[in-house]
């Protein structure tokens, strides 16, 4: 079975500073990892995804996660946060051969002017 | 193209009641898989249908059901509701059973009193 963690469930930065949503993962067999972002009253989005190849995977809004093997992470960076940024991100991961999503518990992130 | 619907948005209903949620996927999409979402457990899995047979159950009591249609559209029923089947109900659809682009609709906020 696979299961994700999400440390934080809140966070804040200031506008312009760097983001950085951290998850673990847990899975017997290579793992598919995502990120979705969540605004109010809206369903879920997808940011990025890893499935194999590069490690460093580039998503959209100018996010960017890392698949680390040996440390079972796969945290989510922005280098500068933008007030529109603010939301709730989810951390997911399923397998090839999985027919089911685990989600994390989610991160709220806040953005200070 | 359109994204994926759900009717209603928001539902009032009394506990002992039932209810039905209906999902409408992405044309050409032929999986669906439905999800509930609370502020304590994040975001769990519930079902997939896929060419109108359920194909993955999450861990749910048996008041909780679901069907798809021929026309890939979906509904779940909820028997015998209980104060803690308030939730944010989503639906997600791809377009094939255990596919990994999840398309998410807006959800359907269920309040039971």
């Amino acid at each position: 079975a696979q299961s994700v963690t999400q440390l934080g469930s809140h966070v804040s930065v200031s506008e312009g500073a760097l983001v950085l949503l951290r998850c673990n993962y847990s899975s017997s067999v290579p793992p598919y990892l995502f990120w979705y972002v969540q605004y109010p009253n809206q369903g879920l989005q997808l940011l990025l995804k890893y499935t194999t190849g590069a490690t460093l995977v580039k998503g959209i809004n100018g996010f960017e996660a890392e698949f680390k093997k040996s440390e079972t992470s796969f945290h989510l960076t922005k280098p500068s946060a933008h007030m529109s940024d603010a939301a709730e991100y989810f951390c997911a991961v399923t397998t090839a051969t999985g027919n089911q999503f685990y989600f994390g518990t989610g991160t709220s992130l806040t953005v200070i002017p | 193209k359109a994204g994926v619907t759900q009717t209603p948005r928001y539902l009032i209903k009394t506990r002992g009641q039932q209810v039905t949620l209906s999902c409408s996927p992405i044309s050409g999409h032929r999986s669906v898989s439905w999800y509930q979402q609370t502020p304590g457990q994040g975001l769990q899995f519930l079902f997939e249908y896929f060419s109108e047979t359920q194909r993955n159950k999450g861990n749910f009591p048996g008041r909780f059901s679901g069907r798809q249609f021929s026309n890939s559209r979906s509904e779940m029923n909820v028997s015998t509701l209980e104060l803690g089947d308030s939730a944010l109900y989503l639906c997600a659809s791809s377009l094939a059973s255990g596919g990994l682009e999840q398309y998410f609709g807006p959800g359907t906020r269920l309040t039971v009193t």
